[in-house]
């Protein structure tokens, strides 16, 4: 069955670097999604990515963050300067159409030091 | 921002009864609803959905019921298996766009 990857499992980064969150989508999706889950809290939607434009993005999808389909099959998620309180789990999601059910990858946890 | 909100924090059910989930919700504009199960370090994994025209989903062992006037659905498993412990979240998208607005989760536990 189809599934949501996401690379790296766990991410370390000291404050104030750059990461990027992989994602590959499944292949027939059309939606794309980002998601965190600080620990001991709700998911939380940041963005909606849709024919390689933001669709929707909430408050804390602020100007640190960016996203990106560099190519057919990857969904990024960078962070452009860490701060501490953007340590969670960052998950990704695709549905094939809008309305449609999405689909969660396994998480990547980002630890930021 | 309470939105979804799953009001019991954990529930405990012997395996071979029902177990019920609840979620109520203050978002007039929700339309569709979705119930995903998480196991720890994993995503979480769709398991049902209702839209806001049905009031009962059913599939296999989990049935998704849909009260709009209360503005409050429920999760049943029957009978429920010790496979099911894990975290359940309700999700609710609807408006102007496909964003999921989540509750808090529920821990369920189904003890042998």
């Amino acid at each position: 069955e189809p599934e949501v990857t996401q690379t790296p499992s766990h991410q370390v980064t000291q404050m104030g670097q750059e990461v990027i969150l992989r994602c590959v989508p499944i292949s027939n999706h059309l939606y794309f999604y980002w998601y965190r889950q600080i620990l001991g809290q709700k998911v939380e939607f940041l963005v909606s990515f849709y024919n390689n434009e933001i669709s929707e993005k909430s408050e804390i999808f602020d100007d640190q963050f960016s996203v990106e389909r560099p190519d057919g099959s990857n969904f990024t998620l960078k962070i452009r300067s860490t701060k501490l309180e953007d340590s969670a789990m960052y998950f990704c999601a695709s549905a094939p159409e809008l309305w449609e059910t999405q689909y969660f990858g396994p998480g990547t946890r980002l630890l930021v030091l | 921002d309470q939105q979804v909100k799953q009001n019991s924090p954990s529930l405990s059910v012997q395996e071979g009864r029902i177990s019920i989930l609840n979620c109520d919700y203050t978002n007039s504009m929700f339309d569709y609803f979705l119930w995903y199960k998480k196991y720890p370090a994993e995503g979480p994994t769709f398991l049902i959905s209702i839209s806001s025209i049905k009031d009962k989903n059913e599939d296999g062992r989990f049935t998704v019921f849909l009260n709009k006037s209360a503005k409050h659905l429920s999760l049943h498993i029957v009978p429920s298996q010790p496979g099911d412990s894990a975290v359940y979240f309700c999700a609710a998208s609807g408006g102007a766009g496909n964003m999921l607005t989540f509750g808090g989760g529920t821990r369920l536990m189904v003890k042998p």
